[in-house]
């Protein structure tokens, strides 16, 4: 139980274009999804929190207006890169918690975006 | 505010050593506590967890016990595998399900 999946697992994008990443609980409802980044060789930096139904709360130096997250539904989250450029190149993770009373979070397995 | 410090790496070993990478955190109130592993190109996997002091959290032959006099949480296998290759996360979830993780240690396990 507790799968993540994430889509694409991989995407090559031209500078200027926008990417959608998609992230699903599959076997469970989750109210509060995650999103991180990760540079090469290092740890992972919490982009913002995503609550079903509502806007999503992002960490500071995180520009919202490029980074748009939308939760629309108990399985599903979505971050959109606007306007990508090659500084934007990086490993995207989700993760999810599995209920209101837990504090576990199981991690899609990263969508690889690659701007040119 | 919290934040976690785990041993740098690489750490490299001989199949059948034993392996110890330490996590130290600093935290607010009483966290739980989390090692994540992340093999190479994919996303991390839950070790193992515990939630109070004193709890031992163990998986797969690592265990790691939750020290709040040393605030530790240190990660333990008694004899490795060159399976058990990866990056070994150690991270504190807080009151409000935020997440801070460590830098990441690399383990190389070497037939």
């Amino acid at each position: 139980g507790a799968v993540v999946s994430q889509h694409p697992s991989w995407v090559i994008c031209k500078s200027g274009t926008s990417v959608k990443i998609e992230c699903r609980s599959l076997d469970f409802q989750a109210t509060t999804m995650f999103w991180y980044r990760q540079f090469p060789k290092q740890s992972l930096m919490l982009m913002a929190t995503s609550n079903e139904g509502s806007k999503a709360t992002y960490e500071q130096g995180v520009e919202k207006d490029k980074f748009l997250i939308n939760h629309a539904s108990l399985t599903l989250s979505t971050l959109t890169v606007t306007s990508a450029h090659p500084e934007d190149s990086s490993f995207y993770i989700c993760s999810a918690l599995t209920g209101v009373n837990t504090d576990t979070q199981y991690f899609g397995p990263g969508t690889r975006l690659t701007v040119l | 505010g919290n934040s976690v410090t785990q041993m740098e790496g690489p750490v490299t070993l001989s199949e059948e050593a034993f392996l110890t990478i330490n996590c130290t955190y600093t935290a607010t109130g009483y966290p739980s506590l989390f090692w994540y592993v992340q093999y190479p190109g994919e996303g991390l996997q839950l070790l193992l967890k515990a939630t109070k002091a004193d709890d031992k959290g163990s998986n797969k032959g690592f265990e790691a016990t939750y020290r709040k006099e040393t605030t530790s949480f240190h990660l333990e296998k008694g004899s490795v595998q060159v399976s058990d290759s990866a990056v070994y996360f150690c991270a504190l979830s807080d009151n409000f399900n935020k997440f801070y993780f460590g830098s990441g240690t690399k383990l190389n396990v070497k037939p």
